[in-house]
């Protein structure tokens, strides 16, 4: 699986957009790029994911350059429960391995 | 709701004790993962299992073993604990009948400390 890179941490105004870059220059045509977060030691949870084309869903949006080599994830309106580590984890169709970074400590401040 | 369960939530043992962390899970899927989370890091997997007999270890199973007891049920043993296995243990879950293998469900945790 590809390798990522993604910053250590970040701060975000409540109500503000919060957008998290993660950067995967060796990303493979058939991997995907997967997001998760973790809040305060509590299991991971899935957010969203993407192959080439962005996505949105009801928590996040995740925008995908064209040549695949980084992406955001989006938190369009970002609340207090949104601190947490987010993960960015790039992984093949078929694979069943998520493999965990540091991942982006974001916090959300008032 | 659905959901991932894991028991103890917390447990504190000495070296060389045997201890078992359970995992029991109501969502029918049928993949089951065990992770462990040191302070400050990722998760690293530790087991894997497709189905009730197939079994396989991740990147950082020595000193741990694990059974299938049945398609809800994954448990992850310590033969004889050792201090550097203190972590955060996770049970996750996925159903490949979706086709969306790596959205995996995690359970609460357990937090694990051998003295």
């Amino acid at each position: 699986d590809a390798k990522t890179t993604q910053p250590t941490s970040m701060d975000c105004a409540e109500g503000r957009a919060a957008n998290l870059p993660c950067n995967h220059s060796t990303i493979s045509g058939n991997e995907y790029v997967y997001w998760y977060r973790q809040i305060h030691s509590q299991g991971p949870q899935y957010i969203i994911h993407g192959l080439k084309n962005n996505e949105t869903n009801e928590m996040a949006s995740l925008i995908i350059t064209e040549d695949r080599k980084s992406s955001t994830l989006i938190l369009p309106h970002a609340t207090l429960r949104d601190t947490a580590v987010y993960y960015c984890i790039v992984t093949g169709a078929g694979s069943y391995q998520l493999t965990f970074g540091k991942g982006t400590k974001l916090s959300v401040i008032p | 709701d659905a959901d991932v369960t894991q028991t103890p939530r917390n447990r504190i043992t000495k070296t060389g004790k045997r201890i078992m962390l359970e995992c029991s899970q109501t969502k029918g899927h049928d993949r089951m993962y065990w992770y462990r989370q040191d302070p400050g890091l990722g998760l690293q997997l530790i087991y894997y299992s497709f189905d009730v007999k197939d079994i396989n270890k991740g990147e950082i199973s020595d000193g741990y073993s694990v059974s299938r007891q049945a398609q809800a049920k994954f448990s992850l043993s310590l033969e004889s604990a050792i201090p550097n296995q203190t972590a955060l243990y996770f049970c996750a879950t996925s159903d490949s009948r979706t086709g969306r293998y790596n959205e995996q469900f995690f359970g609460p945790g357990t937090r694990l400390t051998v003295l």
